[in-house]
């Protein structure tokens, strides 16, 4: 298994469903993180969680509403999404979250809203 | 705020070619600064991590340097591949914060030509 997996890779929907999209660390990291990425922008953070808990929303709206069952899986659920939403979530872990370290990164969900 | 800027935007180089990737930020109070790469449509890949405390850092034909007074860091890359061809992106991390915080520049799109 690689270090952080993501799935699914692609999902399209429309602006009325609810889907979910999931992450895996099988890193041992006690920290990970939601990142937004669209076209021709930098990498927006979206949430954090340590140990399970969320410590950091990035005024993001609450139709993303983030899920962290224990230190290695988070979600991120979806509902009554916009178009605009269309992107590239990226999930990422690091050892700790206090301590600055690396980041690793999933393969990414690519998200299209019709 | 933390910005970081990534020049050139876009280079295209013939096969062979040994090159350099810039990256400046306007904060220099930085834990590390991270490299990493992106092929269309997938995650970050790390690449290097410099702490804050070291010049530079080796993996192979990469080679990156930090100049934390100057805001500065570049990223050599040795005898260029087509298989280099990627988006590269810069990250400093803030001290005393979470690794999420890591502000990203908008990346230099290489090509690499046979």
């Amino acid at each position: 298994e690689t270090g952080v997996t993501q799935t699914p890779r692609h999902l399209v929907m429309g602006m009325t469903n609810k889907k979910s999209l999931k992450c895996e660390q099988h890193l041992g990291h006690n920290a990970m993180y939601w990142y937004k990425q669209s076209a021709k922008k930098p990498l927006e953070l979206m949430f954090v969680y340590s140990l399970e808990e969320r410590v950091e929303n990035n005024s993001v709206p609450s139709r993303f509403s983030p899920e962290c069952p224990n230190s290695s899986h988070l979600f991120l659920h979806l509902h009554t999404l916009q178009p605009e939403d269309s992107a590239l979530y990226l999930c990422a872990s690091s050892h700790e979250m206090r301590i600055t370290g690396e980041l690793f990164f999933g393969e990414g969900s690519r998200l299209t809203v019709l | 705020k933390q910005e970081v800027t990534q020049i050139p935007a876009a280079l295209s180089v013939p096969e062979g070619e040994n090159l350099v990737l810039n990256c400046s930020f306007t904060d220099s109070a930085i834990y590390n600064l991270q490299w990493f790469r992106q092929d269309p449509g997938k995650g970050l890949t790390s690449l290097l991590l410099i702490q804050s405390s070291q010049r530079e850092q080796t993996s192979g034909r990469l080679n990156a340097s930090l100049d934390k007074s100057s805001g500065r860091s570049t990223l050599y890359i040795a005898a260029s591949q087509p298989g280099d061809s990627a988006t590269y992106l810069c990250a400093p991390s803030p001290y005393n914060t979470n690794a999420g915080k890591s502000t990203f520049g908008d990346g230099t799109t290489l090509t690499v030509k046979p």
